[in-house]
């Protein structure tokens, strides 16, 4: 059990650019998460995955960001044409299917967009 | 929808004293609770979570959590902290028996001096 791991850890861009981070779950977790959390703030959750299938997506997960997990492994998150509001630590978080077991979470990325 | 809050967003306290973190919650449907921490430059980690039964929960390093159903609370305590338990605590919460997602406080950051 390596952990959640979550590549890069920092990301700088600059506004109206793309941005795709990567997340590595642990290997026999079903469940992928996704939050974001700002300066002051606690993670706020943005998707989550059983498998391959998405199944919800918050509000805050405006149309410039997209998820997958293909073949219900890794997951990527890309933003489109990211403005100054996204930046936070985006939060990567896989767990067994079931309220009972722990979401492991990953060290997240940082993203600063200038 | 579930919400959290966390009543006290720093807590300074000496070496050896009691600590007391408050989160009350609210929800219409039944809950599991959840205490996770972060340590400086690290990855949130699961303290203690409450998902039935004895309502009170402890974990292996001398935390333990009460869950006040009138009270829609699930207070943190912990009778003597070290200068190792510095740290940020986030109280969260999940829909019992649904999807799972964590909705998190704002945080408590825990500064032990000595």
């Amino acid at each position: 059990d390596t952990g959640v791991s979550q590549n890069p850890r920092h990301k700088i861009t600059k506004r109206g650019q793309n941005v795709t981070f990567r997340c590595d779950p642990i290997s026999e977790h079903n469940r992928l998460y996704w939050y974001r959390q700002t300066l002051g703030q606690g993670p706020e959750f943005l998707t989550y995955f059983q498998n391959e299938a998405q199944l919800e997506k918050s509000r805050l997960l405006s149309d410039r960001f997209s998820a997958e997990r293909p073949k219900g492994s890794f997951s990527t998150l890309e933003i489109q044409r990211t403005e100054q509001g996204d930046s936070a630590m985006y939060l990567c978080a896989s767990s067994l299917t079931g309220g009972e077991y722990e979401q492991y979470f990953g060290p997240g990325t940082r993203l600063t967009v200038t | 929808a579930q919400s959290v809050t966390q009543l006290d967003s720093q807590v300074p306290v000496f070496e050896e004293a009691p600590v007391e973190l408050r989160c009350n919650y609210s929800s219409s449907v039944s809950v599991y609770l959840f205490w996770y921490v972060q340590y400086p430059n690290q990855g949130l980690q699961l303290l203690l979570k409450y998902l039935s039964g004895s309502t009170l929960v402890e974990s292996i390093n001398g935390f333990e959590a009460e869950f006040n159903k009138s009270q829609t609370s699930f207070h943190l305590r912990k009778p003597s902290v070290h200068i190792s338990d510095t740290a940020e605590y986030f109280c969260a919460v999940s829909v019992a028996l649904r999807d799972y997602k964590l909705s998190f406080g704002a945080g408590t950051t825990v500064t032990v001096r000595a």
